[in-house]
């Protein structure tokens, strides 16, 4: 099946010590799209690639970057997690960037940061 | 900038009731709306979505939802509710305007019990 996977399930990592997480697709799209959600509170989006091209929302803070070295593949970099970054990180795919488009989601990454 | 609100944070009904997970949305221009669930440990997945026509869309697993432009809502619905629906429900929205993202409610805990 056609999917989006995200490695791994749950990361814990300490204050200040950078992480990453993975991202991989088997659907083709060219848009991926990472997303934190907090507890109770609405997934937010921190940034998407169009094919190669990066968007960073504007309100997304600078310890938060991301790579995509090849259509499959997305990873999102925390430079120096705070205590705050502790979330659910959600990837997603879209087939192309347009807002009528289905977004599919990958399982998530629960990060705790001790 | 567009909104979501949804009014309930939880849902508790029991099995075979029908139910009703409430959306009310705001922006300036015309809207595509979508509902996710997200089951226990997993990613979104979508459930339905409004782009045009009739204003009363079908989705998966028996779930329909109303478009109300002059209320600003769309309403989630199932005549009769099962265990295992029981999911956080996510209401989003996007504007038919050129690049637009997804907005996402808060999420409704639909709690569902024998």
């Amino acid at each position: 099946d056609a999917m989006v996977i995200q490695n791994p399930r749950y990361q814990v990592t300490q204050f200040g010590k950078p992480v990453t997480l993975s991202c991989s697709q088997t659907l083709n799209h060219n848009v991926m799209y990472w997303y934190q959600q907090k507890s109770s509170q609405a997934p937010k989006l921190l940034f998407h690639y169009y094919d190669k091209d990066f968007n960073n929302e504007a309100d997304t803070p600078d310890n938060f970057q991301s790579r995509r070295p090849n259509t499959s593949f997305c990873f999102l970099d925390i430079r120096s997690p705070g205590l705050g970054d502790a979330a659910m990180y959600l990837c997603a795919t879209s087939s192309r960037l347009a807002p009528q488009e289905t977004q599919y989601f990958g399982p998530g990454t629960r990060l705790l940061v001790l | 900038a567009q909104s979501v609100t949804q009014l309930d944070s939880q849902v508790p009904v029991f099995e075979e009731a029908p139910v009703e997970l409430r959306c009310n949305y705001s922006s300036s221009v015309s809207v595509y709306l979508f509902w996710y669930v997200q089951y226990p440990n997993q990613g979104l997945q979508l459930l339905l979505k409004y782009l045009s026509g009739s204003t009363l869309v079908k989705g998966i697993n028996g779930f329909e939802a109303e478009f109300n432009k002059s209320q600003t809502s769309f309403h989630l619905r199932k005549p009769s509710v099962h265990i295992s629906d029981t999911a956080e429900y996510f209401c989003a929205v996007s504007v038919n305007s050129g690049y637009s993202t997804l907005t996402f409610g808060k999420g409704t805990m639909l709690l569902v019990s024998p």
